[in-house]
């Protein structure tokens, strides 16, 4: 069964740069979460899209922002970047498709690493 | 204030023992869902088994299960003949519902190491 794809895998930028990471949730899912998952930390909430709108914020740094594309995938850009924001960042989607709306089901997230 | 509460920060169980991962939770919403993932030191995150706060039945999946007592906030998920491949780290999270959006909030998570 297809899964949530996010690329890059690994990114490495330095301090004050941007980057932007991808996903692209499971076929005929219709929202997409945002997560930041610090080293040794529990994962965040970020931000969220149903219907390439967006439905809920979290912890998301105003350096930040996302966006989901007429076809559903999304992007988050980060600005500025510093130390801090070296984090596994995991996409995840959900959706009537193939079972219950509310299951999440991650992609295999992108490592960021500041430097 | 932490809306899920993993109080065992690492566990320890014998290769075909069971072992129960403990996980309380804190929410005045009466529609919510209870989640655990598994993540392996590879760090992808993967879904295990749901709970709805209006499923009768305690959910099961394979050698998963939950352990859901809707009094005492609790949602411990079971793993039943433990493998050297479950060793990883085990999260607990909730989902509440909300007008829009269903972000999961997560427990600091429970460390398993399956021996042989």
């Amino acid at each position: 069964a297809a899964g949530v794809i996010q690329s890059p895998r690994h990114l490495i930028k330095e301090k004050r740069e941007t980057a932007t990471l991808k996903c692209y949730p499971i076929p005929r899912h219709d929202t997409v979460y945002w997560y930041q998952q610090g080293p040794g930390q529990d994962p965040q909430f970020l931000i969220s899209f149903y219907e390439k709108m967006q439905s809920d914020k979290g912890s998301i740094p105003d350096r930040f922002s996302a966006q989901q594309f007429s076809d559903y995938h999304s992007e988050l850009n980060m600005s500025s970047l510093e130390l801090g924001d070296s984090a596994l960042y995991f996409c995840a989607s959900s959706g009537l498709a193939g079972g219950s709306s509310y299951e999440q089901y991650f992609g295999p997230g992108t490592r960021l690493t500041v430097t | 204030a932490q809306k899920i509460t993993q109080t065992q920060p690492g566990m320890f169980v014998q290769e075909k023992e069971a072992v129960t991962l403990d996980c309380t939770y804190d929410t005045s919403d009466p529609s919510y869902g209870l989640f655990w993932y598994k993540q392996p030191s590879s760090g992808e995150m993967i879904f295990l088994i749901y709970q709805g706060s209006y499923d009768q039945q305690n959910a099961t999946e394979g050698r998963y299960s939950l352990n859901f007592q809707k009094a005492r906030k609790s949602a411990n998920l079971v793993i039943s003949a433990s493998q050297l491949g479950d060793s990883a780290m085990y999260f607990c999270a909730m989902r509440e519902s909300r007008n829009s959006g269903y972000a999961l909030n997560f427990g600091k998570g429970t460390s398993l190491l399956v021996t042989p």
